[in-house]
């Protein structure tokens, strides 16, 4: 069974940093690509950032680009989410989710995890 | 554009069909992909590709493609198919993730 396990959110001021992890199991997490979703309280998702299974690839929405970084350690199978600068508008429930591929573009989302909360606030 | 665009509510009675429209530019070049979100949990795939179900998703949920307007079907909806429903797809540049704004499904 495909298990995502966020953590690493909390309460955060602006312009402070914080690291979110995700803990893969229950498939080769080195054959497939990754992503990072996120949604505001009451709001719709909004994609992040994905990185491919050799970390080759990498993208970022706008939104992040320059204050976030993704990365993986698949001798751990973790995900990471380095998020720098952050801003009020950062504030959302944080997905960790396997894509249906390890290819070097973005697929389809298969699996998610329960999501770890991130409040930026003074 | 980079944009999906879905009706953010609709609703449909007990036993009867609806349909769910997701719009972008986007999708002239990539199929959509469907998405269902109840409160409190973390979204479930349910269609993916031209018209690919999740296994476990009920043969009621069908997907479609219309130049540059992805549709899910729902064919006898249920009580328990009331959720939000969000599509996604990659953008015009096909490196980054796009979802649409979401829809409100309510089963009356």
């Amino acid at each position: 069974e495909v298990q995502l396990v966020e953590s690493g959110g909390g309460l955060v001021q602006p312009g402070k940093s914080l690291r979110l992890s995700c803990a893969a199991s229950g498939f080769r997490f080195d054959d497939y690509a990754m992503h990072w979703v996120r949604q505001a309280p009451g709001k719709g998702l909004e994609w992040v950032s994905f990185i491919t299974w050799s970390t080759g690839s990498i993208y970022y929405a706008d939104s992040v680009k320059g204050r976030f970084t993704i990365s993986r350690d698949n001798a751990k199978n973790s995900l990471y989410l380095q998020m720098n600068s952050l801003r009020p508008e950062d504030t959302a429930l944080y997905y960790c989710a396997k894509d249906y591929t390890g290819g070097h573009t973005p697929g389809t989302i298969d699996y998610w995890g329960q999501g770890t909360l991130v409040t930026v606030s003074s | 554009s980079s944009e999906l665009t879905q009706d953010p509510a609709v609703s449909v009675a007990l036993g009867q069909t609806v349909r769910i429209t997701c719009q972008g530019d986007s999708l002239r070049s990539y199929y959509a992909n469907w998405y269902l979100q109840k409160p409190g949990q973390a979204p479930v795939l349910v269609i993916y590709g031209k018209n690919n179900r999740r296994s476990g998703i009920p043969d009621r949920f069908s997907g479609s493609t219309s130049g540059t307007t992805a549709s899910l079907t729902i064919t006898g909806a249920q009580a328990e198919d009331e959720a939000d429903y969000y599509c996604n797809s990659r953008d015009s540049s096909g490196n980054r993730v796009v979802f649409g704004g979401g829809t409100k499904l309510t089963v009356l």
